[in-house]
């Protein structure tokens, strides 16, 4: 079992450019759910999807999309990257909602010059 | 807002040390979580309270939750270099299908 799997894992976009973050999961997980971690700060949520074909709105959508066309596949995209998308992203995946606990990727680190 | 916070921001202790982090929340909650956080990494789930919880051991982890104060702790026992990381509690809100992280609470055992 790999279980969460993010790639790639550090990206340097220049400002406009686009790019998609990829996450896969090998647990069967219905829910799915991309944050981002900025210094000194916890988890935002983004998006999140409670099964395959559905995506939602988390706390910090603005300027990011979802799809998530397969079970266990949840993609991440910013369609013009700004300096204040640079961070850290993380996927992670649960058996269902917050009822279970999450399971998270290593992590994507991305810079937005 | 975030949901959860946690004190202190920070601890710094001595091998062999316990150690005890506290977690605050505002609104009714299903259950709540710690997870801990090694530099560079992903999170990884330590501990899971339901509401109708008072107390919880693994290993040597204790976590305590009072929902009349809207609070909890987990404690670290005989601390070792390894637990050095961040803490973060996590609740299940009622009102919501997820949860909701707080800041975290970065450890440090010396050695």
């Amino acid at each position: 079992n790999a279980g969460v799997t993010q790639t790639p894992k550090f990206r340097v976009l220049k400002t406009g450019q686009s790019m998609t973050l990829l996450c896969a999961q090998d647990m069967n997980h219905e829910y799915m759910y991309w944050y981002r971690q900025d210094p000194g700060m916890g988890l935002r949520l983004i998006h999140y999807s409670v099964g395959e074909g559905t995506t939602a709105k988390g706390e910090v959508p603005d300027g990011y999309n979802v799809s998530r066309l397969k079970k266990q596949n949840f993609l991440l995209g910013l369609e013009s990257a700004a300096p204040s998308q640079t961070s850290v992203y993380f996927c992670a995946s649960s058996r269902t909602s917050g009822r279970h606990e999450q399971y998270f990727g290593p992590g994507t680190r991305l810079t937005v010059t | 807002s975030q949901q959860g916070e946690e004190d202190p921001q920070a601890l710094s202790i001595q091998e062999g040390e316990n150690a005890t982090m506290n977690c605050s929340y505002k609104t009714s909650i299903n259950n709540l979580q710690w997870y801990r956080q090694n530099s560079g990494r992903g999170l990884v789930h330590l501990i899971l309270i339901r509401s109708n919880e008072r107390e919880k051991h693994s290993g040597r982890l204790r976590v305590t939750l009072d929902t009349s104060k809207k609070s909890s702790s987990l404690l670290i026992t005989a601390s070792r270099a390894a637990d050095t990381a961040s803490y973060f509690c996590a609740t299940d809100e009622t009102s919501g299908s997820r949860l909701t992280f707080g800041e975290g609470t970065q450890l440090t055992v010396n050695p």
